[in-house]
């Protein structure tokens, strides 16, 4: 089932630093999930995907792991700098015909000088 | 090139009235859909449409209807609005179902 975060979970990190951010997902039979960054007044923009048959997914800066014993997804964001300064959200989909996909309630991330 | 548009950014409105945001993609994609994010970020899927057939309709209220001309829009017609339907209304399209969506900036809708 959708979790509804009665606020917004922020990280603050040290610029520079290794960022973890976290996405417990709902529905084991998912098969694909999707990390979006959304800065302020924009909307969510892709960062990189995952499917089930993988556990890791590299990309430039970011590392998706995935795993499905405990149902958890995390981004890890390497030397953040303050340009990643932004609210993160991991989505999964559900859907029968692939095309319903339920996000998680967001991470802020705060990049300290 | 905007990828995914949506117009206008912003909309204030008083209750009970009955207003559009439209939608357009350039991608070529063959779904686009309709989200909701409330004040506390939580986006929530409302509508997609798929070859201008509506694949998905959340238990949205009847006073929201998705309308596509063609499968480059998907417009949000809604009546009689609501205060809870102030929100961040997002449109977004991908090739398929199982592709990565392309989120248009985003509609401000402010009820008073």
């Amino acid at each position: 089932g959708e979790s509804v975060g009665l606020h917004l979970p922020t990280l603050s990190v040290q610029e520079g630093d290794n960022s973890i951010i976290n996405c417990a997902y709902s529905n084991s039979a998912s098969d694909y999930f999707i990390w979006y960054k959304q800065e302020s007044g924009k909307g969510p923009q892709f960062i990189i995907d995952i499917r089930s048959n993988m556990d890791k997914r590299q990309g430039q800066r970011v590392t998706v792991l995935l795993n499905k014993t405990v149902k958890h997804l995390s981004l890890q964001i390497a030397a953040t700098q303050p340009g990643d300064s932004a609210v993160y959200f991991c989505a999964e989909n559900i859907g029968n015909y692939g095309q319903n996909f339920v996000f998680g309630p967001g991470t802020r991330l705060s990049v300290l000088p | 090139d905007t990828a995914v548009s949506q117009t206008p950014k912003y909309l204030v409105t008083q209750m009970g009235n009955d207003k559009s945001i439209k939608c357009e993609q350039n991608l070529g994609h063959d779904t686009m859909y309709w989200y909701k994010q409330d004040s506390k970020k939580f986006l929530k899927i409302m509508f997609s449409y798929n070859n201008k057939e509506l694949i998905i309709n959340e238990t949205v209220p009847n006073r929201f209807s998705p309308k596509s001309p063609d499968k480059a829009h998907l417009n949000l017609h809604i009546n009689s609005l609501e205060l809870g339907d102030s929100a961040v209304y997002f449109c977004a399209s991908s090739q398929d179902g199982q592709d990565t969506q392309y989120f248009g900036p985003g509609t401000r809708l402010t009820v008073l």
